[in-house]
């Protein structure tokens, strides 16, 4: 079975500054794909970033990039230039199958409830 | 134009009633999921259909069962509720089952059992 463990219930970064959520996961599958979703108080799920497993590359997406470590399993998001409007929930998320005749779906860590302030 | 509908967006009912939820979707895509999201923010699967083949089912009371009548659509039926149903239901979508793009889900239906 696969987990996805968010070790930070709680985050607090300043307007413009950089912060780092962590993500750790489990799983004995070689080919895999993992996500961040961002839900803000409007409770809308909106996908932030993807990253294939077999990608050397990190992912970016305009102040969005993730730093991959397939060897340690890690997949932590970074913000730059922090704005309000990032204060939300960030959930990862790790897409796997319970076994081999289960389908697909989406496993997500509890979550990290970034606040920006100014 | 929304992508993924759900309706309605609050729900409160009494325990013991029976009470839908509806999701609709107008992407095109294959497949189709309900999560539950508790009070503590976690997000859990209850089912998948792909072209309205049921493919996950958790292990969820079959007191919910979840109609899909078309691959646009796929509704959640909901029997006898408690009170530990309480939660935000989040429909999903996504094509194939959603490893290259995600899911793209609907904005929730607030579920209140009282």
């Amino acid at each position: 079975a696969q987990t996805v463990t968010q070790s930070q219930p709680e985050m607090s970064v300043q307007e413009a500054e950089t912060v780092t959520l962590s993500c750790t996961y489990d799983t004995s599958e070689s080919n895999y794909y993992l996500f961040w979703y961002k839900q803000p108080p409007s409770r809308q799920m909106i996908l932030v970033i993807r990253q294939e497993a077999y990608k050397q590359q990190n992912a970016t997406e305009n102040r969005f990039s993730v730093n991959f470590q397939k060897a340690a399993k890690s997949f932590s998001l970074k913000i730059s230039d922090s704005q309000l409007g990032d204060t939300a929930m960030y959930f990862c998320a790790f897409m796997g199958r319970k076994n081999s005749n289960s389908g697909y779906a989406l496993n997500f860590g509890k979550g990290t409830s970034l606040l920006v302030t100014p | 134009d929304t992508a993924v509908s759900q309706t309605p967006k609050y729900l409160v009912t009494q325990m013991g009633n029976d009470k839908s939820i509806k999701c609709e979707q107008n992407l095109g895509h294959d497949t189709m999921y309900w999560y539950k999201q508790d009070s503590k923010k976690f997000l859990k699967i209850m089912f998948s259909y792909n072209n309205k083949e049921l493919i996950i089912n958790e292990t969820v009371p079959n007191r919910f069962s979840p109609k899909s009548p078309d691959k646009a659509h796929l509704n959640l039926h909901i029997n006898s509720l408690e009170l530990g149903d309480s939660a935000v239901y989040f429909c999903a979508s996504s094509q194939d089952e959603g490893q290259y793009y995600g899911y793209t889900f609907g904005s929730g239906t607030r579920l209140t059992v009282v």
